[in-house]
């Protein structure tokens, strides 16, 4: 149970493009659901928390109108990277949250961005 | 606010050896702790976690990990590694009362050389 599906998991694109990144969870209805960016051998860095129905959370220096999120229905978030960048290049990483799991979640395979 | 600390960026080993990854975190409140693993190109699977109760944490592959309050730490411990255990390991921390949101430390990566 509790898994959690990413689509596509890579996508090359030309710069100026944007780009959308689906995350999906298959056997559970997810509340919360977060988008983490990580560049090669680092950690992952939270940009923003998604909640259904209403608008997502971003972190602190994460641009809101370049990173678009979408969080539809309790099984689908969506991010849009608008007008992509080279340095936008990552590999992009959903998780989703059980509602009464303490804390835990569980997290998509990811999707690697190249922007050309 | 919450921060985690992997001291080791890399942990080459030997197979069949014993391997130790430490953690440390810092939070003014209760906190949940989490061992995340990662093989390339792939997300993160949970290996173990920390809620509460016993401060020993098993996983099904041989790791264990053990909470210790008073020095903020989570560190990672498995006696025995495989050439399969060769990945990147991820400590994460979640407040209690900050919702699901968790804070990851830097990784470390170890290699299992045969």
């Amino acid at each position: 149970g509790a898994v959690v599906s990413q689509h596509p998991s890579w996508v090359i694109c030309k710069s100026g493009t944007s780009v959308k990144i689906e995350c999906r969870s298959l056997d559970f209805q997810a509340t919360t659901m977060f988008w983490y960016r990580q560049f090669p051998k680092q950690s992952l860095m939270l940009m923003a928390t998604s909640n259904e129905g209403s608008k997502a959370t971003y972190e602190q220096g994460v641009e809101k109108d370049k990173f678009l999120i979408n969080h539809a229905s309790l099984t689908l978030s969506t991010l849009t990277v608008t007008s992509a960048h080279p340095e936008d290049s990552s590999f992009y990483i959903c998780s989703a949250s059980v509602p009464g799991v303490s804390n835990e979640q569980f997290f998509g395979p990811g999707t690697r961005l190249t922007v050309l | 606010a919450q921060s985690v600390t992997q001291l080791d960026s890399q942990v080459p080993v030997f197979e069949e050896a014993p391997v130790e990854l430490r953690c440390n975190y810092s939070s003014s409140v209760s906190v949940y702790l989490f061992w995340y693993v990662q093989y390339p190109n792939q997300g993160l699977q949970l290996l173990l976690k920390y809620l509460s109760g016993s401060t020993l944490v098993e996983s099904i592959n041989g790791f264990e990990a053990e909470f210790n309050k008073s020095q903020t730490s989570f560190h990672l411990r498995k006696p025995s590694v495989h050439i399969s255990d060769t990945a990147e390991y991820f400590c994460a921390v979640s407040e209690w009362a900050a919702g699901n949101k968790l804070t990851f430390g830097g990784g470390t990566r170890v290699l299992v050389k045969p």
